[in-house]
Protein backbone atom coordinates (compact mmCIF):
# COMPACT_ATOMS: atom_id res chain seq x y z
CA UNK A 1 0.00 0.00 0.00
CA UNK A 2 0.78 3.49 -0.37
CA UNK A 3 2.94 5.03 2.18
CA UNK A 4 4.25 8.07 3.09
CA UNK A 5 6.70 9.29 5.86
CA UNK A 6 7.28 12.68 6.60
CA UNK A 7 10.06 13.66 9.39
CA UNK A 8 12.44 16.46 10.21
CA UNK A 9 10.11 18.71 12.40
CA UNK A 10 11.09 19.92 15.31
CA UNK A 11 11.72 23.60 17.01
CA UNK A 12 13.53 25.99 14.79
CA UNK A 13 14.87 29.49 15.95
CA UNK A 14 14.01 32.11 13.38
CA UNK A 15 16.58 33.37 10.37
CA UNK A 16 17.72 29.28 10.68
CA UNK A 17 17.22 26.58 8.57
CA UNK A 18 15.82 22.95 8.61
CA UNK A 19 15.15 20.08 6.20
CA UNK A 20 12.04 18.20 5.80
CA UNK A 21 12.25 14.40 4.44
CA UNK A 22 9.56 11.97 3.01
CA UNK A 23 10.01 8.65 2.65
CA UNK A 24 7.66 7.27 0.21
CA UNK A 25 6.71 3.10 -0.41
CA UNK A 26 4.60 0.81 -2.02
CA UNK A 27 4.37 2.52 -5.59
CA UNK A 28 7.24 3.73 -8.38
CA UNK A 29 8.29 6.90 -6.72
CA UNK A 30 10.48 8.04 -9.83
CA UNK A 31 7.02 7.70 -11.91
CA UNK A 32 5.33 10.46 -9.49
CA UNK A 33 5.32 13.67 -8.32
CA UNK A 34 5.49 15.06 -5.08
CA UNK A 35 3.95 17.58 -3.57
CA UNK A 36 4.48 19.45 -0.02
CA UNK A 37 1.20 21.19 1.33
CA UNK A 38 1.50 22.80 5.05
CA UNK A 39 -1.25 23.58 7.17
CA UNK A 40 -0.65 26.08 10.54
CA UNK A 41 -2.02 25.73 13.91
CA UNK A 42 -5.77 25.93 13.09
CA UNK A 43 -5.66 27.27 9.95
CA UNK A 44 -6.05 26.00 6.43
CA UNK A 45 -4.35 24.25 3.66
CA UNK A 46 -1.68 25.85 1.95
CA UNK A 47 0.21 24.47 -1.32
CA UNK A 48 3.83 24.74 -1.03
CA UNK A 49 5.84 23.37 -3.81
CA UNK A 50 5.96 20.27 -6.24
CA UNK A 51 8.77 18.16 -8.04
CA UNK A 52 7.67 16.66 -11.21
CA UNK A 53 8.45 13.02 -11.35
CA UNK A 54 11.53 13.29 -13.40
CA UNK A 55 12.63 16.61 -11.45
CA UNK A 56 12.09 18.26 -14.50
CA UNK A 57 10.03 21.25 -13.02
CA UNK A 58 9.93 22.43 -9.26
CA UNK A 59 6.85 25.15 -8.52
CA UNK A 60 6.81 27.58 -5.33
CA UNK A 61 4.15 29.28 -3.80
CA UNK A 62 5.35 32.89 -3.62
CA UNK A 63 5.38 32.83 0.01
CA UNK A 64 8.13 30.00 0.33
CA UNK A 65 9.72 31.13 -2.83
CA UNK A 66 13.08 31.63 -2.90
CA UNK A 67 13.65 30.63 0.36
CA UNK A 68 12.36 26.61 0.28
CA UNK A 69 13.93 24.42 -1.88
CA UNK A 70 12.04 21.04 -3.25
CA UNK A 71 14.19 17.89 -4.52
CA UNK A 72 14.29 14.48 -4.22
CA UNK A 73 16.56 11.19 -4.59
CA UNK A 74 14.95 8.44 -6.65
CA UNK A 75 17.81 5.85 -5.26
CA UNK A 76 16.42 6.67 -1.69
CA UNK A 77 12.87 6.98 -2.36
CA UNK A 78 12.90 10.01 -0.51
CA UNK A 79 11.37 13.73 -0.51
CA UNK A 80 13.42 16.74 0.95
CA UNK A 81 12.05 19.87 1.72
CA UNK A 82 14.95 22.42 2.30
CA UNK A 83 13.50 25.47 4.81
CA UNK A 84 15.82 28.55 5.12
CA UNK A 85 15.61 31.88 6.52
CA UNK A 86 12.26 30.63 8.68
CA UNK A 87 9.50 32.55 10.01
CA UNK A 88 7.47 32.54 12.54
CA UNK A 89 4.49 31.96 9.90
CA UNK A 90 6.28 28.83 8.76
CA UNK A 91 5.18 27.68 11.75
CA UNK A 92 3.08 24.42 10.64
CA UNK A 93 2.20 20.88 9.97
CA UNK A 94 3.93 20.10 6.66
CA UNK A 95 2.49 17.74 4.68
CA UNK A 96 3.92 15.27 1.61
CA UNK A 97 1.37 14.20 -0.85
CA UNK A 98 1.71 12.13 -3.66
CA UNK A 99 0.40 13.59 -7.12
CA UNK A 100 -1.79 11.66 -9.27
CA UNK A 101 0.73 11.50 -12.14
CA UNK A 102 3.69 13.30 -12.98
CA UNK A 103 3.44 16.60 -11.17
CA UNK A 104 0.46 18.74 -12.53
CA UNK A 105 -2.55 17.01 -10.80
CA UNK A 106 -4.32 16.30 -7.33
CA UNK A 107 -3.10 14.65 -4.48
CA UNK A 108 -4.34 11.16 -3.90
CA UNK A 109 -2.43 9.62 -0.92
CA UNK A 110 -1.01 11.81 1.71
CA UNK A 111 1.54 11.60 4.94
CA UNK A 112 0.66 12.02 8.68
CA UNK A 113 2.61 15.15 8.28
CA UNK A 114 5.42 16.42 10.19
CA UNK A 115 5.54 19.97 12.76
CA UNK A 116 7.91 22.25 12.12
CA UNK A 117 7.75 25.24 14.89
CA UNK A 118 9.63 28.68 14.41
CA UNK A 119 10.51 29.99 17.59
CA UNK A 120 13.31 31.59 19.64
CA UNK B 1 -2.58 33.40 -8.19
CA UNK B 2 -6.09 31.91 -8.52
CA UNK B 3 -8.32 32.62 -5.41
CA UNK B 4 -10.55 29.80 -4.32
CA UNK B 5 -13.37 31.66 -1.64
CA UNK B 6 -15.52 28.74 -0.06
CA UNK B 7 -18.97 29.35 1.22
CA UNK B 8 -19.95 28.87 4.14
CA UNK B 9 -17.48 28.68 6.19
CA UNK B 10 -19.20 26.92 8.91
CA UNK B 11 -22.37 24.56 8.82
CA UNK B 12 -24.06 23.31 11.39
CA UNK B 13 -26.45 19.98 9.97
CA UNK B 14 -27.65 17.04 11.85
CA UNK B 15 -27.28 13.39 10.44
CA UNK B 16 -29.38 12.58 7.19
CA UNK B 17 -29.26 16.07 6.04
CA UNK B 18 -28.25 16.77 2.65
CA UNK B 19 -25.91 19.71 1.98
CA UNK B 20 -24.01 21.58 -0.75
CA UNK B 21 -20.63 23.34 0.09
CA UNK B 22 -19.67 25.52 -2.61
CA UNK B 23 -16.63 26.88 -4.02
CA UNK B 24 -15.82 29.97 -6.22
CA UNK B 25 -12.47 30.56 -8.50
CA UNK B 26 -11.13 34.43 -8.82
CA UNK B 27 -10.27 32.89 -12.54
CA UNK B 28 -11.55 30.09 -14.86
CA UNK B 29 -8.35 27.19 -15.29
CA UNK B 30 -7.90 24.46 -16.90
CA UNK B 31 -10.79 22.03 -17.94
CA UNK B 32 -12.14 21.45 -14.36
CA UNK B 33 -9.28 20.94 -12.87
CA UNK B 34 -10.68 21.00 -9.32
CA UNK B 35 -10.70 18.39 -6.47
CA UNK B 36 -12.10 18.42 -2.85
CA UNK B 37 -10.21 16.73 -0.08
CA UNK B 38 -11.92 15.99 3.22
CA UNK B 39 -10.09 16.29 6.92
CA UNK B 40 -11.28 14.86 9.89
CA UNK B 41 -10.36 16.43 13.39
CA UNK B 42 -6.24 15.05 13.77
CA UNK B 43 -6.32 13.35 10.50
CA UNK B 44 -4.19 14.24 7.24
CA UNK B 45 -6.52 15.09 4.34
CA UNK B 46 -8.16 12.80 2.15
CA UNK B 47 -9.20 12.68 -1.46
CA UNK B 48 -12.39 12.66 -2.24
CA UNK B 49 -13.63 14.12 -5.77
CA UNK B 50 -11.23 15.12 -8.77
CA UNK B 51 -11.84 16.41 -12.06
CA UNK B 52 -14.39 18.14 -10.43
CA UNK B 53 -17.08 15.29 -10.40
CA UNK B 54 -15.23 11.99 -10.13
CA UNK B 55 -15.19 10.08 -7.18
CA UNK B 56 -11.52 8.68 -5.75
CA UNK B 57 -11.49 5.10 -5.08
CA UNK B 58 -13.45 4.12 -1.95
CA UNK B 59 -15.33 7.00 -1.90
CA UNK B 60 -19.26 6.34 -1.28
CA UNK B 61 -21.46 7.52 -3.30
CA UNK B 62 -23.55 10.06 -1.73
CA UNK B 63 -20.69 12.20 -2.48
CA UNK B 64 -21.03 14.40 -5.82
CA UNK B 65 -18.95 17.07 -7.12
CA UNK B 66 -20.33 19.44 -9.46
CA UNK B 67 -19.16 22.95 -11.56
CA UNK B 68 -17.11 24.50 -14.49
CA UNK B 69 -15.45 27.57 -15.24
CA UNK B 70 -15.57 29.34 -11.77
CA UNK B 71 -18.20 27.91 -9.69
CA UNK B 72 -17.71 24.20 -8.35
CA UNK B 73 -20.18 22.07 -5.57
CA UNK B 74 -19.12 19.27 -3.38
CA UNK B 75 -22.82 17.56 -2.83
CA UNK B 76 -23.25 15.30 0.71
CA UNK B 77 -26.63 13.87 0.43
CA UNK B 78 -26.93 12.58 2.97
CA UNK B 79 -24.80 13.16 5.80
CA UNK B 80 -23.15 9.95 8.28
CA UNK B 81 -21.46 11.36 11.44
CA UNK B 82 -18.34 10.37 9.84
CA UNK B 83 -19.16 13.26 7.48
CA UNK B 84 -18.72 15.94 9.99
CA UNK B 85 -15.39 17.26 9.10
CA UNK B 86 -13.41 20.26 7.10
CA UNK B 87 -13.58 20.09 3.14
CA UNK B 88 -11.04 21.76 0.97
CA UNK B 89 -11.19 22.55 -2.78
CA UNK B 90 -8.04 22.75 -4.64
CA UNK B 91 -7.32 24.15 -7.83
CA UNK B 92 -4.95 22.17 -10.18
CA UNK B 93 -5.07 24.01 -13.45
CA UNK B 94 -2.19 26.64 -13.01
CA UNK B 95 0.63 26.59 -10.15
CA UNK B 96 0.66 27.86 -7.23
CA UNK B 97 -2.11 25.33 -6.35
CA UNK B 98 -4.25 27.22 -4.47
CA UNK B 99 -6.75 25.73 -1.78
CA UNK B 100 -10.09 27.29 -0.74
CA UNK B 101 -10.14 28.19 3.25
CA UNK B 102 -11.99 25.49 4.28
CA UNK B 103 -15.81 24.52 5.03
CA UNK B 104 -16.55 23.20 8.18
CA UNK B 105 -19.35 20.65 9.13
CA UNK B 106 -20.40 20.61 12.82
CA UNK B 107 -23.30 18.72 14.39
CA UNK B 108 -26.07 20.56 15.35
Amino acid sequence: QVQLVESGGGVVQPGRSVRLSCVASGFTFSDYGIHWVRQAPGKGLEWVAVIWFDGSNKYYSDSVKGRFTISRDDSKNTLYLQMSSLRAEDTAVYYCARDFRGGYYFLDYWGQGTLVTVSS
Amino acid sequence: EIVLTQSPGTLSLSPGERVTLSCRASQSFTSSHLAWYQQRPGQSPRLLIYGASTRATGIPDRFSGSGSGTDFTLTISRLEPEDFAVYYCQQYGTSPYTFGQGTKLEIK
